[in-house]
C-alpha cells in the first residue's frame, strides 16, 4: 500500500527564515505523481506543486522549491524568507492508482511570527 | 467564476439523523472526489467518481452514499451508521486526462 509520512507535526519559525518541510513516501508503482498542498485557515486546499516520477529536477517557484529524490523516496518543499502568510498546514500527497485517488501524509502545521 | 461550491459552511445535526452534503464545480471536471479530515489527519477518501452514474468506494465508506447523476454534481449522505460523523468533509474535482484535484472551500459537520 501506499503511504506518505510527514514526520514534523508542526514548525514555528521567525518571518524571514527559511524553513523545510520534509516528505517521505512509499510506494511500488514505477509510476507515480507527487503533490503538495496548503490549506490556510479558511480550510480550502490550495494546490502548489505536482512532480511526476520521471521528473527528478528541482523546482523553484518565487520564494518556494521543491527537492524530490526518488533515491530517498523524498519530496521536501523549501519556503525562503517566510511570511506571516505563508502560516497553514501544508499536506504532501501521493496519486494512486486506480481512479488518481490521493494519499496524504497527515500534514505539517507552519507558524510564522512576526 | 469557475470553481467547486459546497454548502453549508457549517452544519449541526442530531445523532442519528441523515444528512446530505452539496458539491457542485462548474470546470467541467469529469472525476469528482469527497474527502474526510479529522483534527491533526490527513486527508482519508470516502468515495470517488470518475464519470457520471459511476462511483467506486474510497478507504473510509461505510456509513456514507453518494450519487453522480450529473457531471457537475456529486452529493454524499452521511448516514446514521456512521459511528463517528463530526469532522470536516471536502469535496474535489480533476479534469480528465490531469493529474491534480482542486478542492472546494468544505463543510463542517457536527452531530449532537
Amino acid at each position: 500500500a501506499q503511504k506518505v509520512t510527514q514526520a514534523q507535526t508542526e514548525i514555528s519559525v521567525v518571518e524571514k527564515e527559511d524553513v523545510t518541510l520534509d516528505c517521505v513516501y512509499e510506494t511500488r508503482d514505477t509510476t507515480y505523481y507527487l503533490f503538495w498542498y496548503k490549506q490556510p485557515p479558511s480550510g480550502e486546499l490550495v494546490f502548489l506543486i505536482r512532480r511526476n516520477s520521471f521528473d527528478e529536477q528541482n523546482e523553484i517557484s518565487g520564494r518556494y522549491s521543491w527537492n524530490f529524490q526518488k533515491s530517498t523516496s523524498s519530496f521536501n518543499f523549501t519556503i525562503t524568507a517566510s511570511q506571516v502568510v505563508d502560516s497553514a498546514v501544508y499536506f504532501c500527497a501521493l496519486s494512486e492508482a486506480p481512479g488518481n485517488k490521493l494519499v496524504f501524509g497527515a500534514g505539517t502545521i507552519l507558524r510564522v511570527k512576526s | 467564476d469557475g470553481g467547486i461550491t459546497q454548502s453549508p459552511k457549517y452544519l449541526f445535526r442530531k445523532e442519528g439523523q441523515n444528512v446530505t452534503l452539496s458539491c457542485e464545480q462548474n470546470l467541467n471536471h469529469d472525476a469528482m472526489y469527497w474527502y474526510r479530515q479529522d483534527p491533526g489527519q490527513g486527508l482519508r477518501l470516502i468515495y470517488y467518481s470518475q464519470i457520471v452514474n459511476d462511483f467506486q468506494k474510497g478507504d473510509i465508506a461505510e456509513g456514507y452514499s453518494v450519487s453522480r447523476e450529473k457531471k457537475e454534481s456529486f452529493p454524499l449522505t452521511v448516514t446514521s451508521a456512521q459511528k463517528n460523523p463530526t469532522a470536516f468533509y471536502l469535496c474535489a474535482s480533476k479534469e480528465a486526462g490531469a493529474r491534480e484535484q482542486f478542492f472546494g472551500p468544505g463543510t463542517r459537520l457536527t452531530v449532537l
